[in-house]
């Protein structure tokens, strides 16, 4: 079935950049578009936007164009979610996950990785 | 954009009653991509139905979505302890949208 194992948390400053990973093992990597989802301290859940790492296309929210960068490695099978410019509010938990059924019902995640931005 | 709004916010309910759950779209979907997550807290989401009425692998059939167009349901038959949680509806069109949730909590 697969798991998605995610790097550890970060403390950033405000104004500077991160990146986290996502490592995918137990499926062909290029067969599943990865997400990455955001949830905020005591809020929903915020799709950031998804890769396809089979090619590398990718589809973000409006909300966070020019802010977010999806990459992958397939060699590595490995996403990456890199945030710039980054502002207390983006203090969160972020997660990588996967469909099952289809591209989109994310049926895998990822741990999870507490980012938090503060001065 | 589609938003997807669900209600009530908070449903306090005793173990063994019936949950009722609203996902409702700002405009008509199709019912192919429309999910429902359960998460609790410190744990990721976890997949309970997707295609509107179809349980994943491993979700007891207590569990049961319906619905078509702007409406979606997912209900709880009877609600076990483990159950206590908060649960989001997903939609994906062009991109994925979540609703806002809905907390089951005890009452």
């Amino acid at each position: 079935q697969g798991q998605l194992v995610q790097s550890g948390a970060e403390v950033k400053k405000p104004g500077a950049s991160v990146k986290v990973s996502c490592r995918a093992s137990g499926y062909t990597f290029t067969n599943y578009y990865i997400h990455w989802v955001r949830q905020a301290p005591g809020q929903g859940l915020e799709w950031l936007g998804m890769i396809n790492p089979s090619g590398g296309s990718t589809t973000y929210a409006q909300k966070y164009q020019g802010r977010v960068t999806l990459t992958s490695d397939a060699s590595t099978s490995t996403s990456y979610m890199e945030l710039s410019s980054l502002r207390s509010e983006y203090t969160a938990v972020y997660y990588c996950a996967r469909g099952t059924y289809s591209h989109y019902d994310l049926g895998h995640w990822g741990q999870g990785t507490l980012v938090t931005v503060s001065s | 954009e589609i938003v997807l709004t669900q209600s009530p916010g908070t449903l306090s309910l005793s173990p063994g009653e019936r949950a009722t759950l609203s996902c409702r779209a700002s405009q008509s979907v199709s019912s192919t991509y429309l999910a429902w997550y359960q998460q609790k807290p410190g744990q990721a989401p976890r997949l309970l139905i997707y295609g509107a009425s179809v349980r994943a692998t491993g979700i007891p059939d207590r569990f049961s979505g319906s619905g078509s167009g702007t409406d979606f349901t997912l209900t709880i038959r009877r609600l076990e302890p483990e159950d206590f949680a908060v649960y989001y509806c997903q939609h994906f069109v062009t991109s994925v949208t979540f609703g806002g949730g809905t907390k089951v909590e005890i009452k």
